[in-house]
């Protein structure tokens, strides 16, 4: 089954810096990849996502990077702000017989904004 | 539009106990999912709905772990009996048919068990 892996567990940067996640998948059939954020003690929420025929997709601060060939996406976060400060997940969703999605998330970047 | 609800919010139970969660997704969505997520770690998904049917349950411990998604709408699930290890938040989603499918999670259950 399909595999994800999400560096670094944790990040801590200062305010206005820059702060980047990376993950890596093994299903070449996955097409699909949301990221998550979840505060403390809140549910996990979509922030952007990006499809397998687009190498890049941004909003605002955010931006979400996907390289096919070598199976790893990123999630970079320009003029990180304290409200930044939370958990991120990434995803990769595979496509099953059946018509439905198989999600997998990877297992978490803590981003610690400092002020 | 209204979320996904869940509930409780909090269960506390005693092990070898049992405990149910509800769950309501948002009206119209398919595909419904139940998450487990131990704390610092990622949500684990432990079964996976389409409509009434399930589609991918191969993480839920079957022998103490059940759910149910009757008429395709809201779903319930199980612990019978509760191990210590069963303490964290359980998190139910839900999302459209589709190929890109963005998944709304609901607010959580918190188990703790004793």
């Amino acid at each position: 089954g399909e595999n994800v892996e999400q560096h670094p567990s944790t990040l801590s940067v200062q305010e206005g810096d820059s702060a980047v996640i990376k993950c890596t998948y093994s299903d070449s059939a996955s097409n699909y990849f949301p990221w998550y954020k979840q505060e403390l003690g809140k549910r996990p929420q979509l922030i952007i996502d990006i499809r397998s025929n687009v190498g890049e997709k941004k909003d605002q601060r955010i931006a979400v990077t996907l390289n096919k060939t070598a199976k790893h996406f990123s999630l970079h976060i320009t003029e990180t702000q304290p409200e930044d400060s939370a958990v991120y997940f990434c995803a990769a969703n595979q496509p099953r017989s059946g018509g439905y999605q198989k999600v997998t998330f990877g297992t978490g970047t803590k981003l610690q904004v400092i002020p | 539009e209204a979320g996904v609800a869940q509930s409780p919010r909090y269960k506390i139970i005693e092990k070898r106990q049992s405990v149910a969660f509800w769950c309501n997704p948002i009206s119209g969505h398919a595909t419904l999912y139940w998450y487990q997520q131990i704390l610092g770690q990622g949500p684990k998904l432990l079964i996976q709905f389409q409509n009434n049917g399930v589609v991918d349950d191969s993480q839920l411990p079957k022998d103490r772990f059940s759910a149910e998604r009757l008429k395709g709408v809201d779903s319930t699930l199980k612990i019978q009996p509760a191990k210590l290890e069963d303490s964290a938040v359980y998190l139910c989603a839900s999302s459209s048919d589709g190929r890109y499918n963005e998944q709304f999670f609901g607010p959580g259950t918190r188990l703790t068990v004793l």
